[in-house]
């Protein structure tokens, strides 16, 4: 298995609501990553978890909440989030650990609207 | 931190013709420099990396030279083909304080392929 998997596909939610993005990947890789890309723009670094413990928050605001529960898993948690939040939100993991930062593979990501 | 510029914004080719797209770094301690493909919809993809101990890379169709007194990087796809038609992002590795690494992203290339 040589790919990272995210769902849902697609979300839709209110500035309410609380809801989460999901990613899983299966090659042994030890640093998992959250990436924003706006349209037409270059992916942005949110997250990095190296080892299953978070190594870098590029000061991302408290409404997004990361969760790595083993080495192959990792959550985005989202709550009352504002409209320009609205992104596609790409997972990604590379096989050494955050500090080579090589290599990654990324998810087909999560297309977020909020309303 | 590092500041990587990319041009041009845009590039249109026929079918078989070379594309080049250059990027320049600002920190002289980045040492390593991936490009990304992106097509319409999709996930990045790494295509191709270079360290900063080498010069020059090929990959079949796609090349990239470095060069670390200048500061810049460029990506040579030859006999381009509309499947190379994408948007291209490079990116270059700078290493933190803590021992981690983050990439800062080029604003990307639109390449359009034309039959």
């Amino acid at each position: 298995d040589t790919e990272v998997t995210q769902t849902p596909k697609h979300l839709v939610m209110g500035m309410t609501n609380k809801k989460s993005l999901k990613c899983e990947q299966h090659m042994g890789h030890r640093a998992m990553y959250w990436y924003k890309q706006k349209a037409k723009k270059p992916p942005e670094l949110m997250f990095v978890y190296s080892y299953e413990k978070l190594s870098i928050n590029e000061s991302v605001p408290s409404r997004f909440s990361p969760e790595c529960p083993n080495s192959s898993l990792l959550n985005l948690h989202l709550h009352a989030l504002q409209p320009e939040d609205s992104a596609l939100y790409l997972c990604a993991s590379s096989q050494e650990s955050a500090a080579t930062n090589e290599k990654l593979f990324f998810g087909s990501g999560t297309q977020l609207s909020v309303l | 931190g590092e500041n990587v510029e990319q041009h041009p914004s845009t590039l249109s080719v026929q079918e078989g013709d070379s594309a080049v797209i250059k990027c320049t770094y600002s920190d002289s301690a980045s040492n390593y420099f991936p490009w990304y493909k992106q097509e319409l919809g999709k996930r990045p993809q790494l295509i191709i990396d270079i360290r900063s101990n080498v010069g020059e890379k090929k990959d079949q169709r796609i090349a990239v030279t470095l060069n670390k007194t200048a500061k810049h990087f460029s990506l040579h796809i030859t006999e381009t083909q509309p499947e190379d038609s994408a948007v291209y992002f490079c990116a270059a590795r700078q290493r933190m304080d803590s021992g981690y690494s983050t990439l800062t992203f080029g604003k990307g290339t639109m390449l359009l392929v034309s039959p």
